[in-house]
C-alpha cells in the first residue's frame, strides 16, 4: 500500500511569505500529525488532526495552523515566515485514536532566506 | 510532563557486532507506549519497535529488541548483527494513552564500519 506522501519534498521561500505543506495519509488512516525537526530544538509535536478536528497543539505561535479534508489529507501553513521557521516538517499518519501505528512521511524541507 | 531522554549523541560499532542504545524516559502516567525510529539521511522517520508500558515481554522485531525495564524507566534499543546500512539516527519517543503526540528524545547518531 501506499506510504504517508508529503508534498513538496523541498522549499526555499523568503521571509515574510507563507507557504502551505501537504500531508496524503495511508489510505484508511484518519489521525494525521505534523511535526518540526530542527538541529537545535530537535523534533517537536506542531498538532494532530482526526477526523477533520484538530485535536492536539503543541507550543507553535498562531502564524503555524493546519487542517485536515475529508479525505484524511492534511495541510499545514506558516504565515511570515521567519529564519527560524526553517526545519524538516514531517507528518504522521495513523489509524485511529489509541493506534500505536505511526508512519512518517519523507517530509518536506523548509528553507526561510 | 512526559520527557525522553537519550545521553549518547554517537556511538561506533563494527559491522556484525551487536549494540545498545540508551532511552531513559520519565511520565508519572501508568499507561504508555515506547517507540524506536531510525532517520536515515533522507529524513524519513522509520518505525523499527513499540513496547507497552503493560506488555509483560520485551519486545522484538527481527534484529531489534527492546530492552524495557520498568522500575529503572528504561526502554534500550539493542540492535543485534550491526549491517553497514543501519546507520542512521535513532530516537526514541513516548506516547501517553489518550494524547496522540509522540515526545522525542534527542537521538543517536549510530556509525557501523566495516
Amino acid at each position: 500500500k501506499a506510504g504517508v506522501t508529503q508534498t513538496p519534498r523541498y522549499l526555499i521561500k523568503t521571509r515574510g511569505q507563507q507557504v502551505t505543506l501537504s500531508c496524503s495519509p495511508i489510505s484508511g488512516h484518519r489521525s494525521v500529525s505534523w511535526y518540526q525537526q530542527t538541529p537545535g530544538q530537535g523534533l517537536q509535536f506542531l498538532f494532530e488532526y482526526f477526523s477533520e478536528t484538530q485535536r492536539n497543539k503543541g507550543n507553535f505561535p498562531g502564524r503555524f495552523s493546519g487542517r485536515q479534508f475529508s479525505n484524511s489529507r492534511s495541510e499545514m501553513n506558516v504565515s511570515t515566515l521567519e529564519l527560524g521557521d526553517s526545519a524538516l516538517y514531517l507528518c504522521a499518519s495513523s489509524l485511529d485514536e489509541g493506534s500505536y501505528g505511526y508512519t512518517f512521511g519523507s517530509g518536506t524541507r523548509l528553507t526561510v532566506v | 510532563a512526559q520527557k525522553i531522554t537519550q545521553t549518547q549523541p554517537g556511538m561506533f560499532v563494527q559491522e556484525k557486532e551487536a549494540v545498545t542504545l540508551d532511552c531513559t524516559y520519565d511520565t508519572s502516567d501508568p499507561s504508555y507506549g515506547l517507540f524506536w525510529y531510525k532517520q536515515p539521511s533522507s529524513g524519513e522517520m522509520i518505525f523499527l519497535i513499540y513496547q507497552g508500558s503493560y506488555d509483560q515481554q520485551n519486545a522484538t522485531e527481527g534484529r531489534y529488541s527492546l530492552n524495557f525495564q520498568k522500575a529503572r524507566k528504561s526502554a534500550n534499543l539493542v540492535i543485534s548483527a550491526s549491517q553497514l546500512g543501519d546507520s542512521a539516527m535513532y530516537f526514541c519517543a513516548m506516547r501517553v494513552t489518550g494524547f496522540q503526540k509522540l515526545v522525542f528524545g534527542t537521538g543517536t547518531r549510530l556509525l557501523v564500519s566495516p
